[in-house]
């Protein structure tokens, strides 16, 4: 399996505009989970979805921060309009379930580094 | 709210010199305490997890136990490929059911 993957792997992008993460998890993990990670406040979850279904998305900063899980295998974070602020590593996430967290635990991607500039 | 706590924020020892990791939580009925590896550039990478006092879970020079009110992460003999940033986080009954709230880590450098 190839794991979580993320694209892009680098994103720069000019105050104002839209930005578009993606993520496909791992075939056959219901969950999935979207993480930002920063210096001062180490990583934060956002939203995570259960079979394609967001379940908790208290995490979301602001209306500009929008995700969806239209299928099994893609979700999508997007922000608009994108500030400095924003600046940070997000990474995706999948798990079977929390049946599997004594030998797995969630598996993350390598994440997308944004900056907004 | 959960809450992790992780110290020291940064180590650096020498290839050999065994030391501890220490995570301290706040949680409403512990669901588990995980243990990430992350190494830079890469997303984090999963080591244990522990669900009760007492427990103690070990792989090659890493070992983890469990109190009730914090963790540690026993380091062995340490070699520089050890060098990463070790990341605490907790899943607990109020947190949402599925998910994890982590520490800010602590950046470990072993040298030769």
């Amino acid at each position: 399996d190839a794991g979580v993957i993320q694209s892009p792997r680098h994103e720069v992008t000019e105050m104002g505009q839209e930005v578009t993460l993606r993520c496909k998890p791992i075939s056959g993990h219901d969950y999935l989970f979207w993480y930002r990670q920063t210096m001062m406040r180490g990583l934060e979850l956002l939203i995570y979805f259960n079979n394609n279904v967001p379940i908790d998305d208290s995490g979301m900063p602001e209306d500009r921060f929008s995700a969806k899980m239209p299928n099994a295998s893609f979700s999508t974070l997007k922000i608009q309009p994108s500030e400095p602020r924003d600046s940070a590593v997000y990474f995706c996430a999948s798990s079977p379930g929390p049946w599997t967290d004594t030998n797995y635990g969630y598996t993350f991607g390598s994440g997308t580094r944004l900056t907004v500039v | 709210e959960d809450q992790v706590t992780q110290s020291p924020e940064a180590l650096r020892l020498q290839e050999g010199e065994s030391s501890s990791l220490n995570c301290s939580y706040t949680v409403s009925g512990l669901r588990g305490l995980f243990w990430y590896r992350q190494d830079p550039g890469k997303g984090p990478e999963f080591l244990f997890t522990l669900y009760s006092a007492g427990e103690e879970k070990e792989k090659e020079r890493l070992k983890a136990t469990l109190t009730k009110k914090e963790s540690f992460l026993h380091i062995t003999a340490p070699k520089p490929e050890d060098s990463a940033t070790y990341l605490c986080a907790v899943k607990s009954i109020t947190g949402g059911g599925n998910k994890l709230t982590f520490g800010t880590g602590t950046q470990l450098k072993v040298e030769l």
